[in-house]
């Protein structure tokens, strides 16, 4: 089946400490982009990448870091430069840019103890 | 940037009317505008999409329009059933998507 994987789908993590989410695309999409989605609040962008060993910050992307190793994966750091990080993240592709339709991934549901 | 707004925030309807939800944005820029429905604690699906140069889409139950002087797009679902219950969110794209707030819509059996 062709899609988008995140892993895990729920993470604890102690104040102070980096943790990294995992984004997995099969679909042969070039874009990969990171969203953060608080309750009674629409997806705000994290980061995104078009291409492979490159990426561009979004709306929040303070706190937050990337890489793109392979077209296939985005994985995404959250450290603890990011003061509140509780919330939902929500990884998507595209074939190509921002105007093409983005598919979403399950989500990685992030909780700060 | 963009400036995406989506009214209501909640909505409920009775099972079998008709459920609209409706969408502005600011920048002229924008050519296409997609819908999303999201399930409690899942990841957004794409249910419908719409780009600048046609007015109108239709999908079985669902639709939207789009009206671009007025810079506004609505989903309409009709005959709605309780498996459409969920959050729904619009998105507007030129350079860079822009989503909404979303609707969270439920539909009363």
């Amino acid at each position: 089946d062709g899609g988008i994987t995140q892993s895990p789908k729920y993470l604890f993590r102690k104040e102070g400490q980096n943790v990294t989410l995992s984004c997995e695309q099969n679909l042969n999409h070039d874009a990969m982009y990171w969203y953060r989605q608080d309750p009674g609040q629409g997806l705000r962008l994290i980061y995104y990448s078009q291409i492979v060993n490159d990426f561009q910050k979004g709306d929040i992307a303070e706190g937050y870091s990337v890489s793109r190793e392979k077209k296939e994966s985005f994985p995404l750091t959250v450290t603890s430069a990011q003061k509140n990080p509780t919330a939902f993240y929500l990884c998507a592709s595209s074939m190509w840019g921002s105007t093409d339709t983005q598919y979403f991934g399950p989500g990685t549901r992030l909780t700060v103890l | 940037g963009e400036n995406v707004e989506q009214h209501p925030s909640t909505l409920s309807v009775q099972e079998g009317d008709s459920a609209v939800i409706k969408c502005t944005y600011s920048d002229s820029a924008s050519n296409y505008f997609p819908w999303y429905k999201q399930e409690l604690g899942k990841g957004p699906q794409l249910i419908i999409d719409i780009r600048s140069n046609v007015g109108e889409k239709k999908d079985q139950r669902i639709a939207v329009t789009l009206n671009k002087t007025a810079k506004h797009f609505s989903l309409h679902i009709t005959e709605t059933q309780p498996e459409d219950s969920a959050v729904y969110f619009c998105a507007a794209s030129g350079y860079q998507f822009y989503f909404g707030t979303g609707t969270s819509l439920t539909v009363i059996p």
